[in-house]
């Protein structure tokens, strides 16, 4: 069995600041998705970036990057130029690979707070 | 874009009642989920379906049952509503071809509450 932790509960930064939010997993899969997910007050959970574990190269999307240790089994979100909108749960995911109709693994969420 | 709806998003029951929380998605997806989301829990998965008629137990199954007839719906169904059944429920899907293999979008979510 997979878990996922995030050590954060809660996080608050100024606007335009970065802001990086952590992330730890246990797998003894090799070949598997991390995924980050956002969820606003409006609770509709969306995507913001998704790695492959066979990738050596760190996912990005726009202001949102992650920094993927697959030794250490660690993936952080890094928050560029923050906003407003960017205030949200914020959850850490994971699949294995041909997991496709198994559900993911969720870490227990960091709320992020963008003060103005 | 992918599309999940959820019929209700908030919704008030009494305890015993029969529940039903429907779910669609118009991507002609192959797998649907259902989760449920507490605080200080994260989202933990009740039943997932991999295709028409097919379904799996999740982690916590234990007081609901699911249904799927049509490929773009899937159905969490609680039998005898309780109170520690108050939650906020998500559905989700995915397809295990083409881009965006495994990738898993959700529906708005349906605040259910027990009383």
């Amino acid at each position: 069995a997979q878990t996922v932790t995030q050590s954060q509960p809660e996080m608050s930064v100024q606007e335009a600041e970065t802001v990086t939010l952590s992330c730890t997993y246990d797998t003894s899969e090799n070949n598997y998705y991390l995924f980050w997910y956002k969820q606003p007050p409006s609770r509709q959970m969306i995507l913001v970036i998704r790695q492959e574990a066979y990738k050596q190269q760190n996912a990005t999307e726009n202001r949102f990057s992650v920094n993927f240790q697959k030794a250490a089994k660690s993936f952080s979100l890094k928050i560029s130029d923050s906003q407003l909108g960017d205030t949200a749960m914020y959850f850490c995911a994971f699949m294995k690979v041909g997991g496709g109709a198994d559900g993911l693994t969720f870490g227990k969420g960091t709320h992020l707070i963008i003060q103005p | 874009d992918v599309k999940v709806t959820q019929s209700s998003r908030y919704l008030v029951k009494r305890t015993g009642e029969k529940v039903f929380l429907e779910c669609v998605q118009d991507m002609d997806h192959e797998n649907m989920f259902w989760y449920r989301q507490d605080p200080g829990l994260g989202l933990r998965l009740i039943y997932f379906s991999y295709d028409v008629k097919m379904k799996e137990k999740g982690d916590i199954p234990e007081g609901y049952s699911v249904s799927r007839e049509k490929k773009e719906r899937f159905s969490l169904i609680l039998e005898s509503a309780s109170t520690n059944q108050t939650s906020m429920y998500l559905c989700a899907s995915s397809t295990t071809g083409g881009a965006g293999t495994d990738t898993q979008y959700f529906g708005p979510g349906t605040r259910l509450t027990v009383l």
